[in-house]
């Protein structure tokens, strides 16, 4: 069965500090992942897209890895600002279809 | 910039009442998704759409109906409102080919009393 699992389902940190989510997935034949940013009220918007030959991508303060072997990605936020305060999902996509597979998200609340 | 509307942010609707979500996009993809998000459940699939009238369920269809009679317009239909429709509604247009992306709306917050 496909699915995609985060870890932690919510996180706390202080400003300035850093933090790592992270995503387990069964999906396969595995196409693409992707780390969307969901601010409350608002629609996810994509961060970084990792296909399987690529391991790791950045995006200013962002840093996506991928494991395709073992099916794990973690995404990496470094000096942690109030703005990133929002829940982060992570999707991934099969290469048959036009299915993505959603994770439940966790929710990063980042405190001064 | 990419842009995917959906027509309302909040909703307020009577049990019963029929109900009409819209979703425009102006980025010419064939590809539109209805999904609803819930707290711990995350997004969940209601329908999509790969072109003009064309439909396909998705994981959690009961109660909901669409339709897609222009490219850029997709809409989302609860035939008799219920309580258990509260939610988040997120209208997204996915593209094509190898490195897929979902643009979505801002969402809709429905509320069903």
């Amino acid at each position: 069965k496909n699915q995609v699992e985060q870890s932690p389902q919510s996180l706390i940190i202080l400003e300035g500090k850093n933090c790592t989510l992270q995503c387990n997935y069964t999906v396969s034949p595995f196409s693409n992942l992707r780390w969307y940013k969901q601010d409350t009220g608002r629609g996810p918007v994509s961060l970084t897209i990792m296909t399987f030959s690529e391991n790791t991508k950045s995006n200013g303060r962002y840093t996506a890895t991928l494991d395709a072997d073992t099916k794990q990605s973690s995404l990496h936020i470094t000096a942690s600002q109030l703005s990133d305060s929002a829940s982060y999902i992570c999707v991934v996509s099969p290469t048959t279809g036009n299915q993505f597979y959603f994770g439940t998200g966790t929710s990063l609340t980042v405190i001064p | 910039d990419v842009k995917v509307t959906q027509s309302s942010r909040y909703l307020v609707k009577r049990t019963g009442e029929k109900v009409f979500l819209e979703c425009v996009q102006d980025m010419d993809h064939e590809n539109m998704f209805w999904y609803r998000q819930d707290p711990g459940l995350g997004l969940r699939l209601i329908y999509f759409s790969y072109d003009v009238k064309m439909k396909e369920k998705g994981d959690i269809p009961e109660g909901y109906s669409v339709s897609r009679e222009k490219k850029e317009r997709f809409s989302l239909i609860l035939e008799s409102a219920s309580t258990n429709q509260t939610s988040m509604y997120l209208c997204a247009s996915i593209t094509d080919g190898t490195r897929t992306e979902a643009f979505f709306g801002q969402g809709t917050r429905l509320t069903v009393v």
